[in-house]
C-alpha cells in the first residue's frame, strides 16, 4: 500500500501564498490524493482530490478560490494564495488503495500551518 | 443539508466496553459508506475502517481488525464504533465521516464529517 508523506509543518505570512506537499511512496504515480483541511479543535474537510491531471471533480463545500492543487509525479501539491488567518489549521493528504476486503485509506502525517 | 452528528465524549476505564455512534442526515443513509478515523491527541489522522449500511460490507484497517467492531442500524440512519475490552492506548478523539462517491474498489472522497467523539480511558 502507498505511504504518503508530508513536512510536518510550514509557514506563511498573511496575504502571501503557500505550497504544501504530499508525495507518494515509490510506485504509486498514478495514485490519487485527497486533501483535508483541519482547523484547530475542529473535524476535518474535504478540500479537493488531485491526480496528475490536477484537480479530479470538484471542491468541497465552501473552499474558496485561492485553494488550487497540482499533481506531477509522486507529489501531490496544495497551493493556498492570498492565505488569511482562517487557513491556519493543519492539512492532511489521504489515499485508497485496494479493493474488496484488501482495501484501505491511509494518511499522510499532516502539515501544520502557520499563518505569520 | 448533509449532517453527520457524533455522540458525546465518554471516560471508560481500561477493560470496559464501548460503543459510540454517528447520526446521518440529510441524504440517503444506506447509499453511502461510512468510515471511521482515529486521531491520537497531538496526531495525525489514521483510518480504522468502513461501513456500507445498505448491505452492511465492512472493511476494516489491518491495524484495526480485530481492535474493534464497526457496524451500522439503516433503520435509525446511525453507524456504530465499538470496543469489547478498552485500554488507555485507545485514548483519542474518534471522527465519522461519509464518503461522496464510490466505485468497483470502494469509497473515495470523504466529504463529511461528524464533529468527533473524545475517548478517554484512564484507571
Amino acid at each position: 500500500q502507498p505511504v504518503l508523506t508530508q513536512p510536518p509543518s510550514a509557514s506563511a505570512s498573511l496575504g502571501a501564498s503557500v505550497t504544501l506537499t504530499c508525495t507518494l511512496s515509490s510506485g504509486y504515480s498514478n495514485f490519487k490524493v485527497d486533501w483535508y483541511q483541519q482547523r484547530p479543535g475542529k473535524g476535518p474537510r474535504f478540500v479537493m482530490r488531485v491526480g496528475t491531471g490536477g484537480i479530479v471533480g470538484s471542491k468541497g463545500d465552501g473552499i474558496p478560490d485561492r485553494f488550487s492543487v497540482l499533481g506531477s509525479g509522486l507529489n501531490r501539491y496544495l497551493t493556498i494564495k492570498n492565505i488569511q488567518e482562517e487557513d491556519e489549521s493543519d492539512y492532511h493528504c489521504g489515499a485508497d488503495y485496494g479493493s474488496g476486503s484488501n482495501f484501505v485509506m491511509v494518511f499522510g502525517g499532516g502539515t501544520k500551518l502557520t499563518v505569520l | 443539508e448533509v449532517q453527520l452528528v457524533q455522540s458525546g465524549a465518554e471516560v471508560k476505564k481500561p477493560g470496559e466496553s464501548l460503543k459510540i455512534s454517528c447520526k446521518g442526515s440529510g441524504f440517503t443513509f444506506a447509499n453511502f459508506w461510512i468510515g471511521w478515523v482515529r486521531q491520537m491527541p497531538g496526531k495525525g489522522l489514521e483510518w480504522m475502517g468502513t461501513i456500507n449500511p445498505g448491505d452492511s460490507d465492512t472493511r476494516y484497517s489491518p491495524s484495526f481488525q480485530g481492535q474493534v467492531t464497526i457496524s451500522a442500524d439503516k433503520s435509525i440512519i446511525t453507524a456504530y464504533l465499538q470496543w469489547s475490552s478498552l485500554k488507555a492506548s485507545d485514548t483519542a478523539m474518534y471522527f465519522c465521516a461519509r464518503s461522496d462517491y464510490s466505485d468497483n474498489n470502494g469509497p473515495y472522497r470523504w466529504g463529511y464529517w461528524g464533529q468527533g467523539t473524545l475517548v478517554t480511558v484512564s484507571s
